[in-house]
């Protein structure tokens, strides 16, 4: 069964610190990864997507790696801010392009305090 | 310049009522599509519609239909909604580029049924 599952559910650090979270999944076949970040009240926003032959992705303080032969992923996030705080979603395609079956982890609810 | 847009941001109805959420990119983008998330946070897609061609349909109940009146627009009416209805809804569109597809969502739609 197709399934992505991401830890901690949730996390609270102070702002500045790091923090990594993470997604395993068991997904065949795989096509790509994403990782999304989902302010409250808000629509989800792509931070980064990585295929078979991507190890690292970066998008500014936001940084993604995937290791495909173990299936696992984490989104590691440097110097935190307030803004920051939001819920971030790991999904994976089992197929290229927009005809992928996309599996949604639920989530990893991130607050940053002061 | 709102890329995707929804309307209504909140709709409360009765049970048994027939409504519509409308959607709207001015993205120029191919493939657009319906997600559900419900009350834990999880986000399932429903549809998605590429050039007018429905590609993905999960097993949602029938009493959902998406039309697509036009490249630019996806719709999705719901009839004589339930209680389990109640959930927020997202819009989002994507463009197949280089063999991957990064999508865009709407703010949602947050659906109550009483």
């Amino acid at each position: 069964k197709n399934q992505v599952e991401q830890s901690p559910q949730s996390l609270i650090i102070l702002e500045g610190k790091n923090c990594t979270l993470q997604c395993n999944y068991t997904v065949s076949p795989f096509s790509n990864l994403r990782w999304y970040k989902q302010d409250t009240g808000r629509g989800p926003v792509s931070l980064t997507i990585m295929t078979f032959s991507e190890n690292t992705k970066s998008n500014g303080r936001y940084t993604a790696t995937l290791d495909a032969d173990t299936k696992q992923s984490s989104l590691h996030i440097t110097a935190s801010q307030l803004s920051d705080s939001a819920s971030y979603i790991c999904v994976v395609s089992t197929k290229g392009g927009s005809q992928g079956n996309l599996i949604f982890g639920k989530g990893t609810k991130l607050s940053v305090k002061p | 310049d709102t890329a995707v847009s929804q309307t209504p941001k909140y709709l409360v109805t009765q049970m048994g009522n027939d409504k519509s959420i409308k959607c709207e990119q001015n993205l120029g983008h191919d493939t657009m599509y319906w997600y559900k998330q419900d009350s834990k946070k999880f986000l399932k897609i429903m549809f998605s519609y590429n050039n007018k061609e429905l590609i993905i349909n999960e097993t949602v109940p029938n009493r959902f239909s998406p039309k697509s009146p036009d490249k630019a627009h996806l719709n999705l009416h719901i009839n004589s909604l339930e209680l389990g209805d109640s959930a927020v809804y997202f819009c989002a569109s994507s463009q197949l580029r280089r063999g991957l597809d990064e999508q865009y969502f709407g703010p949602g739609t947050r659906l109550t049924v009483t």
